[in-house]
């Protein structure tokens, strides 16, 4: 199976303050997806987003997939995007997803 | 129009018993995938289902075993429960097998075992 890195690990903003979180992936993909995952366990979708660049409010992602690496910027955080942040991938080769080990994201008023 | 349901939302067993935790697919889903997530990590691939057969399944296991339904609908069953099989239960669907089409994931059963 293919390998999925994050980074950072762990992040703590002010509130308003701006992020970028990382995704690596060691093979090619056919899907890539960026979740948060809030206290409550509740995985939400943020975007699928195998190629190309997307945005959705604050938030915005791009996956450059002939270097294997996808971005997920947060804009003007709030107290509410605190939680983990993951990406899963999968590749052309099977239907298994892969998930990161996430990033955990704090962000103080 | 309905997401992802699961049930139960937490459910408490003790060593070497049995459980099924079940999942309705988003309308218009035929794929079913299981994961689990432990304290601290990320969910970690169990098997997908579609077509009422197992399509590919993860490092779990024979303990771990499922079902899809005509109607798309899946069952986990977990025999022989050990104490590292505590962990958040997620049902993932997607269409054609997730092939290019997005996972949408429940809200999850949290098993306890004592």
């Amino acid at each position: 199976g293919i390998q999925v890195e994050q980074s950072p690990p762990d992040l703590i903003l002010q509130e308003g303050a701006n992020s970028t979180l990382r995704c690596n992936f060691s093979d090619s993909v056919n899907n890539l997806q960026w979740f948060h995952q809030n206290p409550w366990g509740q995985l939400i979708n943020l975007f699928y987003i195998p190629s190309g660049t997307k945005q959705n409010g604050r938030l915005s992602a791009t996956t450059v997939a002939t270097e294997r690496y996808s971005l997920l910027y947060i804009s003007s955080s709030q107290t509410t995007d605190s939680g983990v942040y993951f990406c899963a991938a999968k590749t052309n080769t099977g239907n298994q997803f892969y998930f990161g080990t996430g990033t955990s994201l704090t962000v103080i008023p | 129009d309905a997401g992802v349901t699961q049930s139960p939302t937490h459910l408490i067993k003790t060593r070497g018993q049995q459980v099924t935790l079940r999942c309705s697919p988003k309308s218009g889903h035929d794929t079913v995938s299981w994961y689990q997530q432990a304290l601290g990590q990320g969910p970690q691939f169990i098997f997908q289902y579609y077509e009422e057969e197992e399509r590919q399944r993860g490092n779990f296991p024979d303990r771990f075993s499922g079902h899809q339904f005509p109607n798309y609908s899946s069952e986990l069953n977990v025999n022989a429960l050990l104490l590292g099989d505590s962990a958040l239960y997620l049902c993932a669907s997607s269409s054609g097998q997730g092939r290019g089409q997005p996972q949408h994931f429940g809200d999850g059963t949290r098993l306890s075992i004592l």
